[in-house]
């Protein structure tokens, strides 16, 4: 079985803090991502990665960075954190083999709250 | 025009019902589509994923797609509570490797 795994499932920052979260998998995915999921507004995706040390925004990157410094794990960075990226934030992976997959397996998410 | 529409929700059926389930998307040139189940406080989990015209069935779930018409569906035959769910449809334009659009999501509620 894929395992994705979240560093958080919860986590309370307060306003202009660095905040840092955490995934990791153990099925040698290439690709990983990450999202935040808010009522009403779907899934957004926030970057993603295709390999070590690379990294593509996605549809709203402002805000957050990334790092990728091992294939199995991938964290998110808000550099100074605002009340309007408290959200859900999920991570997920996926295999880079043929155009007839790339399923994505996700993590159990992290509920941040910046107060 | 958003990428990847499905009909909103909610939608409640009788236990035991078919659920219909609805996604169209934009770009003709899309590859793979997948239908993710997200319960409510859990992260969502891949239950159909579909990349050829025709029908699909895996137990219960039956994908649809017809490429033709950018269309893409979820039937869930003999619906039970245990489905009630948002059900996510995902699309794979295949343009940049593994990355998927997703849309909003159908809440389905399935009442005894």
């Amino acid at each position: 079985d894929v395992k994705v795994t979240q560093s958080s499932r919860y986590l309370v920052k307060r306003t202009g803090e660095k905040v840092f979260l955490e995934c990791v998998q153990d099925m040698d995915h290439e690709n990983m991502f990450w999202y935040r999921q808010d009522p009403g507004l779907g899934l957004r995706l926030i970057y993603f990665s295709y390999d070590v040390k690379m990294k593509e925004k996605g549809d709203i990157p402002e805000g957050y960075s990334v790092s990728r410094e091992k294939k199995e794990r991938f964290s998110l960075i808000l550099e100074s954190a605002s009340t309007n990226q408290t959200s859900m934030y999920l991570c997920a992976s996926s295999l880079r083999t043929s155009l007839s997959s790339y399923e994505q397996y996700f993590g159990p998410g992290t509920r941040l709250t910046v107060t | 025009q958003k990428e990847v529409e499905q009909n909103s929700g909610p939608l409640s059926v009788p236990e035991g019902a078919i659920a219909s389930l609805n996604c169209t998307y934009s770009d003709r040139g899309s590859q793979s589509f997948f239908w993710y189940r997200q319960y409510s406080g859990k992260s969502p989990e891949l239950i159909m994923f579909i990349y050829s015209n025709g029908d699909k069935e895996d137990g219960r779930f039956t994908a649809q797609l017809n490429k033709a018409s950018q269309y893409v569906s979820l039937l869930i035959r003999d619906s039970q509570p245990s489905d009630s769910a948002t059900y996510l449809c995902a699309v794979n334009p295949g343009r940049e490797a593994g990355k998927s659009t997703f849309g909003d999501g159908t809440t389905l509620t399935v009442k005894p």
